[in-house]
């Protein structure tokens, strides 16, 4: 079936501008995640969907970034005034369930990079 | 907040020589996820432990929960070069938050 899909693939973005990134789940998930992962770390978790409750957004950087899953689907990541740190790759992971025992299905991601 | 070690960061071998990784919790863990990631690729999944003194087997690969469920471990026999990548460990923070371990990129020389 049809994996996790992430949109756009590739951004470029001048400092300053506004970015929005999509993520389409896998359907039938509850829990999407949002993570950031520069280059050699490891995903940085930024926030948390279960349906369309953003239950957790510990990770979100700054005010610049905002996420939102309106009806418990599709995801977007907005960061406004993008800044040279901004530029990383942004994955999206969806969950069968709430907390639980299913693994976490990963997107591409979309590789961000801020001139 | 939860914070879960990873070592080596790196690890450069013999194909045909054994690779580990581990994973190291200074809190006791609900559960551990175990994932690789392709150069240029995104994470798979490959296993989750639950139990305390878990061990599984899939192929090469063996994975280990420790007894006390602080510190896990993934292990491969005689690596090949289909088993390049970087091995990333993965935990609950809270019930709402999961996160990654640094992870260790194995390179191998053929």
């Amino acid at each position: 079936g049809a994996g996790v899909s992430q949109s756009p693939r590739y951004k470029v973005a001048k400092r300053g501008q506004d970015v929005a990134l999509r993520c389409d789940p896998i359907s039938g998930h509850v829990s999407l995640f949002w993570y950031q992962q520069a280059l050699g770390q490891g995903p940085e978790f930024l926030t948390y969907f279960q349906n369309e409750a953003q239950l957790d957004k510990s990770g979100l950087p700054s005010d610049r970034f905002f996420a939102e899953r309106p009806e418990g689907s599709v995801s977007t990541l907005k960061i406004q005034r993008t800044q040279q740190e901004d530029s990383a790759v942004y994955l999206c992971a969806s969950k069968l369930t709430a907390p639980g025992d299913s693994p976490l299905h990963f997107g591409n991601g979309t590789r961000l990079t801020v001139t | 907040g939860q914070q879960v070690m990873q070592i080596p960061q790196y690890q450069h071998v013999q194909e045909g020589e054994d690779f580990t990784t581990y994973c190291n919790s200074s809190t006791t863990l609900s559960n551990i996820q175990w994932y690789k990631q392709r150069p240029g690729g995104h994470p798979v999944f490959l296993i989750q432990l639950v139990k305390s003194g878990e061990v599984k087997k899939q192929k090469r690969l063996t994975f280990q929960f420790g007894e006390a469920k602080k510190n896990s471990s993934l292990h491969i026999t005689a690596t090949q070069t289909t088993d390049v990548g970087t091995y990333f460990c993965a935990v609950y923070s809270s019930a709402s938050k999961i996160i990654f371990g640094s992870g260790t990129r194995l390179s191998i020389r053929p």
